[in-house]
């Protein structure tokens, strides 16, 4: 098992533009997130699916949005980059809900000039 | 929301020694307490959670107390190893809640 997947590793976009963060997970878990990681702020939820059909906003979701595109795939989209979204990103799964073990991508680190 | 508080920012211990990483969090709904390790250029891993409803839990050298009471939890680690070197995050959530909140994190270093 791969676990869970996130492409590209890193990616430089200039403000204004628009990019997909692709993640994916094969252990058939039911619940998929999206989390941002900045310096000495620890992980903030952006947007979870607690099923496939279904996406509910987290902590920051501001200027980003979801697709949960089948049960493995959970794609996150900035649609006009800025430079505060200058971020590592991280996509989890989890069995139901984030009371089950959360498990984590290896992350995308997005740097928006 | 549930606001989750996490000290110390950094901790260094020679190898040997004990770890004590403490958190508080805000919300007395939150009865699910994870605990994450993150190497560098890696994502968190659990390395061992709590619910309400036990006050204490042990996985060989890493252990993790909960006070539902004053709301705070904490992990420690003993006997340090160099390989215990990492960023520590801790978590809180209520049950049937997707909204997991973490702390800002703990570098340790364990020195050899």
């Amino acid at each position: 098992n791969a676990g869970v997947t996130q492409t590209p590793k890193f990616q430089v976009l200039k403000t204004g533009q628009s990019m997909t963060l692709q993640c994916a997970q094969d252990m058939n878990h039911n619940s998929m997130y999206w989390y941002r990681q900045d310096p000495g702020m620890g992980l903030r939820l952006i947007y979870y699916s607690a099923s496939e059909g279904t996406t509910d906003k987290g902590e920051v979701p501001n200027g980003y949005n979801v697709s949960r595109l089948n049960k493995r795939e959970f794609s996150l989209r900035l649609e006009s980059a800025a430079p505060s979204q200058t971020s590592v990103y991280f996509c989890a799964s989890a069995g139901l809900a984030s009371v089950d073990e959360q498990f984590f991508g290896p992350g995308t680190r997005l740097t928006v000039l | 929301g549930e606001n989750v508080e996490q000290h110390p920012s950094t901790l260094s211990v020679q190898e040997g020694d004990s770890a004590v990483i403490k958190c508080t969090y805000s919300d007395s709904a939150s009865n699910y307490f994870p605990w994450y390790k993150q190497e560098l250029g890696k994502g968190p891993q659990l390395i061992i959670d709590i619910r309400s409803n036990v006050g204490e839990k042990k996985d060989q050298r890493i252990a993790v107390t909960l006070n539902k009471t004053a709301k705070h939890f904490s992990l420690h680690i003993t006997e340090t190893q160099p390989e215990d070197s990492a960023v520590y995050f801790c978590a809180a959530t209520p049950y049937n809640n997707n909204d997991m909140r973490f702390g800002a994190g703990t570098r340790l270093t364990v020195k050899p």
